[in-house]
């Protein structure tokens, strides 16, 4: 079984609202990342929040982290089109490897 | 600035062929190169990390064998075998080990295999 799983496949908002994508994982972490990826090209990692973190931000988004439940969130507010990829979250853990989601599709409509 | 570059992009594989890529690291202050496959649902999965010249990897996924080869200081290579499924592979670049230590991952362009 996956070991970090978003819990949508795709999401759809329009251009200006708010979205959040959740990500819930089933091992012990050092720290949790979020990547987007888009159309064609490689990830890129948006907010990496450490275990001992409850809350990040970069500008527009906002992570969250809650160990007891091994959860987590990314909020982006006043979504562009651009915005429009796929959204992993991954798993540092003391296993030297970092573990993917499956991601969640986000389509941000004009 | 691009920290990786991959070549080939893209590569049409006969089924049975070996194929051999190649990741250029363009910044020395991230070392620790590494391998993922993405296959065609998504699905990132890491493969190797190689630290040091001369250190070798092999291993055998479902669709797919891998042998990776840190060449030089700058230059990671990968041999896919026996593959059955398309996929992406992804070099990526990092100051530090991952996992455990904070570090960020810049991932390269890619490079997309398509079996024939």
């Amino acid at each position: 079984s996956q070991l970090a799983e978003e819990n949508s496949w795709a999401l759809s908002v329009h251009e200006g609202e708010s979205v959040t994508v959740n990500c819930s994982y089933k091992t012990s972490i050092t720290a949790l990342q979020w990547y987007r990826q888009k159309s064609g090209k490689g990830p890129a990692q948006l907010i990496l929040i450490r275990s001992n973190e409850r809350e990040k931000r970069n500008g527009r988004l906002r992570a969250t982290l809650d160990t007891s439940s091994q959860s987590s969130s990314l909020s982006i507010t006043a979504t562009r089109c651009e915005d429009t990829a796929v959204y992993f979250c991954a798993l540092d853990t003391n296993a030297y490897k970092v573990i993917f989601g499956k991601g969640t599709h986000l389509h941000v409509l004009p | 600035v691009t920290l990786l570059e991959q070549n080939p992009r893209w590569r049409l594989v006969p089924r049975g062929q070996a194929v051999n890529l190649r990741c250029i690291l363009k910044n020395s202050q991230y070392p620790w190169m590494s391998w993922y496959q993405q296959d065609l649902q998504k699905q990132l999965q890491w493969l190797f990390t190689l630290r040091s010249p001369g250190d070798k990897e092999v291993k055998s996924l479902p669709g797919a064998d891998y042998l990776a080869t840190r060449v030089t200081d700058t230059e990671l290579r990968l041999q896919v075998a026996n593959m059955s499924q398309g996929r992406t592979l992804y070099c990526t670049c990092s100051a530090d080990q991952l996992g455990g230590n904070y570090a960020e991952q810049f991932f390269g362009p890619g490079t997309r295999l398509t079996v024939l």
